[in-house]
C-alpha cells in the first residue's frame, strides 16, 4: 500500500541549530503534502500546506521564516526549523493524500524534535 | 472555522467490552471523515475512512458511522483487547484541509 516516509524519527540538538525534516511519498506522487505539529497530550495542529513547485501556505500564527518548507519534487517535501529553540520542541508529522479530495491521508511516523 | 471535538477524552474499560468513541464537528460541509489510531510517540495509523455520502464503514471489530447533518461520527470497537489501547483521533476533511479532533485515550485493562 501507499507509504509516507519521514526522516529523521528523532533528533536532539542544541539551541540555535537548524533542523531539516524530510517527508517522502514512497510509491505515489503528491503535489500537496501537509505538516502538523503535536504537543504532548494534544491533537495535531496543521502548520502548513506544502505545494510542489510553489510556495507553501501557512496557517495563521505559524512563522514562515521559522518553519521553512520546500516541496522540490512530487515525492519530497522538507520542513526546516531554523534557529531552533526549546519552545520548538515538539512532535512533527507530515501527511500526503493519495489522489484527490476523497482519498485518505497517509501519514509519516513523525519526528520528535528536542531542543536543548 | 471547523472545530472537531471528541468525547470522552479518556476511557478505561475491561477487556472484552464493547465501546463507543464520539466525534463531533461544527461544519457539516465535509468531504470525508477519517478515524486514526496513534500509539505513544508514534505516527498515525488510518483505521477507517467514511465519505460524506456514506453512513458507515466496517473493518474487522471496528465500525464507524457518520451523521453529517448533525455533525457526528462514532467509532464502535467490539470485544476490546489490550492491544486496542491507544489514542484515537478523528479528522474531517474540509476543502484541502484536515481538522483533527482532540483525541480519546483508550486503555483496555486485561
Amino acid at each position: 500500500g501507499a507509504v509516507v516516509s519521514q526522516h529523521p524519527s528523532w533528533v536532539i540538538c542544541k539551541s540555535g541549530t537548524s533542523v531539516k525534516i524530510e517527508c517522502r511519498s514512497l510509491d505515489f506522487q503528491a503535489t500537496t503534502m501537509f505538516w502538523y505539529r503535536q504537543f504532548p497530550k494534544q491533537s495535531l495542529m496543521l502548520m502548513a500546506t506544502s505545494n510542489e513547485g510553489s510556495k507553501a501556505t501557512y496557517e495563521q500564527g505559524v512563522e514562515k521564516d521559522k518553519f521553512l518548507i520546500n516541496h522540490a519534487s512530487l515525492t519530497l517535501s522538507t520542513l526546516t526549523v531554523t534557529s531552533a529553540h526549546p519552545e520548538d520542541s515538539s512532535f512533527y508529522i507530515c501527511s500526503a493524500p493519495l489522489g484527490g479530495l476523497y482519498q485518505p491521508q497517509h501519514f509519516g511516523d513523525g519526528t520528535r524534535l528536542s531542543i536543548l | 472555522k471547523q472545530e472537531v471535538t471528541q468525547i470522552p477524552a479518556a476511557l478505561s474499560v475491561p477487556e472484552g467490552e464493547n465501546l463507543v468513541l464520539n466525534c463531533s464537528f461544527t461544519d457539516s460541509a465535509i468531504y470525508n471523515l477519517q478515524w486514526f489510531r496513534q500509539d505513544p510517540g508514534k505516527g498515525l495509523t488510518s483505521l477507517l475512512l467514511i465519505q460524506s455520502s456514506q453512513r458507515e464503514q466496517t473493518s474487522g471489530r471496528l465500525n464507524a458511522s457518520l451523521d453529517k447533518s448533525s455533525g457526528r461520527s462514532t467509532l464502535y470497537i467490539a470485544a476490546s483487547q489490550p492491544g486496542d489501547s491507544a489514542t484515537y483521533l478523528c479528522a474531517v476533511r474540509t476543502g484541502n484541509q484536515f481538522y483533527f479532533g482532540t483525541g480519546t485515550s483508550l486503555t483496555v485493562i486485561p
